[in-house]
């Protein structure tokens, strides 16, 4: 069974640009959750979809959005990148929204230069 | 703020030795606590879960230790091996099944041979 997928491994943007990371869960889970990792703040939760809906928000700005797919595929977006984008983004899925084994994905490396 | 906190920051033990990584929250509404290992490029895996109404839970070397009134939490790895060598982060939720996990800032654990 494939575990959730992360594309692009690795990317480098400049300040101002835009970014979208794309998220392939689990075949079978439909809660997807979003992570910022950065050595300084560690993993912080950005926010989490379920059946195509927004179910929970971490404490992020406004330039960073995600969504949802009917096939349950996730994509983040961070807009007006800024030089504290730089981060592991991690996605995490859940065959529901009441199960707890959260199975992590490799992430997607985000450099902003 | 930092929900939970985890110490030490690095750990150095020797093959066969005992690994203890300590966690502390405060907020008693959270009622799930799980640990996760992470490798270099790759994201975090789950690896021993517990819940307040239980103070210990054993999973062949991996021991989570629990102090409801002390709000402490604490992983035990015993014999511990090279191949344990990985950070390991503390985590909590306010409810079961949450995916807003509120993670601690991990632990780097270099098992020497």
């Amino acid at each position: 069974k494939a575990g959730v997928t992360q594309t692009p491994r690795y990317l480098i943007k400049t300040r101002g640009q835009q970014v979208t990371l794309s998220c392939s869960p689990i075949s079978g889970h439909r809660s997807v959750s979003w992570y910022q990792q950065t050595p300084g703040q560690g993993l912080q939760f950005l926010f989490e979809y379920f059946s195509e809906t927004q179910r929970n928000k971490g404490n992020f700005p406004g330039r960073f959005s995600g969504r949802q797919f009917s096939n349950s595929r996730s994509e983040m977006n961070v807009s007006t990148l800024e030089l504290g984008d730089s981060a592991l983004y991690l996605c995490a899925s859940k065959s529901g929204a009441g199960a707890n084994v959260l199975t992590f994905g490799a992430g997607s490396r985000l450099t902003v230069l | 703020q930092q929900q939970v906190k985890q110490s030490p920051q690095s750990l150095i033990v020797q093959k066969g030795g005992i690994s203890i990584i300590n966690c502390a929250y405060e907020n008693t509404a959270f009622d799930y606590f799980p640990w996760y290992q992470q490798f270099p490029g790759k994201g975090p895996a789950l690896l021993i879960a517990i819940r307040p109404d239980v103070s210990e839970k054993k999973e062949g070397r991996f021991t989570i230790s629990f102090n409801k009134s002390a709000k402490q939490f604490s992983l035990h790895i015993m014999d511990s091996q090279p191949g344990d060598s990985a950070t390991y982060f503390c985590a909590a939720s306010k409810e079961t099944g949450a995916n807003n996990l509120f993670f601690g800032t991990g632990t780097r654990l270099t098992v020497i041979p």
